[in-house]
């Protein structure tokens, strides 16, 4: 199956600091990922759909200030998480998927952030 | 507004029996529905997808139904072991782009 790598797995960070998460699609290209965000005990929120070229979708709620995603190529999708604070130490997990439609997603293995 | 809702209350089993868990939907019809194994700290890995007009799906020890008219999918766990222990997560599409919303997902607990 399609492979989505995911890094770091797990970061730790001041408050005030930013944090970029990496996403690839290792054997297919995607021009669409999706970033979650899920909190313990907790089913996967959607934050935003990163598009390739183009400006990234937010979900409502979801500040695009603070979350800012980067789709630069067709395997790689950012996600910088800027001025951290406590309450967004969280574990962040993104997906692709090959092809368009009623596929199966691929996930990465996802970043636990902790802010101090 | 679309609602997908799993039980959440874990579910505990004894190795061999059959695990049984529930998805169910509100407001919406979803072309398909997809489920997902989540082991802690770490990303979903999809088991199965069943379309809204097939009845059954199949794989090795699992089997996934969909009753348009209940607005429910149950998903199956046969002759369960303790390697089977996970959250399992159901999930629908919200466009044809592969945007998913997901239950909040059941933990499934298997003891020897």
């Amino acid at each position: 199956g399609a492979v989505v790598s995911q890094h770091p797995s797990w970061v730790i960070c001041k408050s005030g600091t930013s944090v970029k998460i990496e996403c690839r699609s290792l054997d297919f290209q995607a021009t669409t990922m999706f970033w979650y965000r899920q909190f313990p005990k907790q089913s996967l929120m959607l934050m935003a759909t990163s598009n390739e070229g183009s400006k990234a979708t937010y979900e409502q709620g979801v500040e695009k200030d603070k979350f800012l995603i980067n789709h630069a190529s067709l395997t790689l999708s950012t996600l910088t998480v800027t001025s951290a604070h406590p309450e967004d130490s969280s574990f962040y997990i993104c997906s692709a998927t090959p092809g368009t439609g009623n596929t199966e997603a691929f996930f990465g293995q996802g970043t636990r952030l902790t802010v101090v | 507004s679309q609602k997908i809702e799993q039980n959440s209350e874990a579910l505990n089993i004894q190795e061999g029996k059959t695990a049984t868990l529930t998805c169910n939907y509100t407001n919406y019809s979803p072309a398909y529905l997809q489920w997902y194994r989540q082991d802690p700290g770490r990303g979903p890995v999809f088991l199965l997808l069943i379309r809204e007009n097939e009845k059954e799906k199949r794989k090795e020890r699992l089997k996934v139904t969909f009753d348009t008219t209940l607005k429910q999918s149950l998903f199956h766990i046969t002759a369960s072991q303790p390697a089977d222990s996970a959250t399992y997560l159901c999930a629908s599409p919200t466009d044809s782009w592969g945007k998913l919303q997901f239950g909040a997902g059941t933990q499934v607990v298997v003891t020897p």
